[in-house]
């Protein structure tokens, strides 16, 4: 079975430009999670996706969003970039919308903003 | 919202030892306790959860204690060992409304020393 999948794998963007990063989640799995996780902070909650709407979000400024396909995959935008956007973006998928069940992670996309 | 302490930031043990890692939360509502090793430059891996209803669960050398009066959980590993070397986080899953994320510690990095 294949586990979550996330691409690109670094993505190289400089101040105010967008960056977009996407995430597969395990088959079989509705919903999908984004964390950053910057040098030294451990992992922030940003968004939480289930059937195809947005379910909760992480204190991040609205330039942060993202939106989940039909195949519940999903799209992290992070519009006019700032430097301390720099952090490996992390995304996660589970099973059932309210139920206790593990999230697995990807690997990740590390975004540097130069 | 959920607050998630982590106690220590960094720990160091002699190869065999036993290592705790231990963990307070702020919402009693919270149920769900997930861990989660990471290696340098990779994901994050589920080690071993425990919901609110259990007090303490082991799969082999790793154990997970719940103390829901408390409101604290501790990870205990028994003879540690180099490839247990790793950063390890610590999360908690509130319920209802903006709660319901996991909420991650900021992170133990943990060393065994052959």
């Amino acid at each position: 079975e294949a586990g979550v999948t996330q691409s690109p794998t670094h993505l190289i963007k400089t101040r105010g430009q967008q960056a977009t990063l996407r995430c597969s989640p395990i088959s079989g799995h509705t919903s999908v999670y984004w964390y950053q996780q910057a040098l030294g902070l451990g992992l922030q909650f940003l968004l939480w996706y289930d059937e195809g709407e947005e379910r909760n979000r992480g204190n991040f400024p609205p330039r942060f969003s993202g939106r989940q396909f039909p195949n519940y995959s999903s799209e992290l935008n992070v519009n006019a970039l700032e430097l301390e956007d720099s952090a490996l973006y992390l995304c996660a998928s589970s099973t059932g919308q309210y139920s206790n069940q593990p999230q697995h992670f990807g690997d990740g996309t590390r975004l540097s903003i130069l | 919202g959920e607050n998630v302490e982590q106690h220590p930031s960094t720990l160091s043990v002699q190869e065999g030892d036993s290592a705790v890692i231990k963990c307070t939360y702020s919402d009693s509502a919270s149920n769900y306790f997930p861990w989660y090793k990471q290696e340098l430059g990779k994901r994050p891996q589920l080690i071993i959860d425990i919901r609110s209803n259990v007090g303490e669960k082991k799969d082999q050398r790793i154990a997970v204690t719940l103390n829901k009066t408390a409101k604290h959980f501790s990870l205990h590993i028994t003879e540690t060992q180099p490839e247990d070397s790793a950063v390890y986080f610590c999360a908690a899953k509130g319920s209802g409304g903006s709660n319901y994320k996991l909420t991650f510690g900021k992170g133990t990095l943990l060393t065994v020393n052959p």
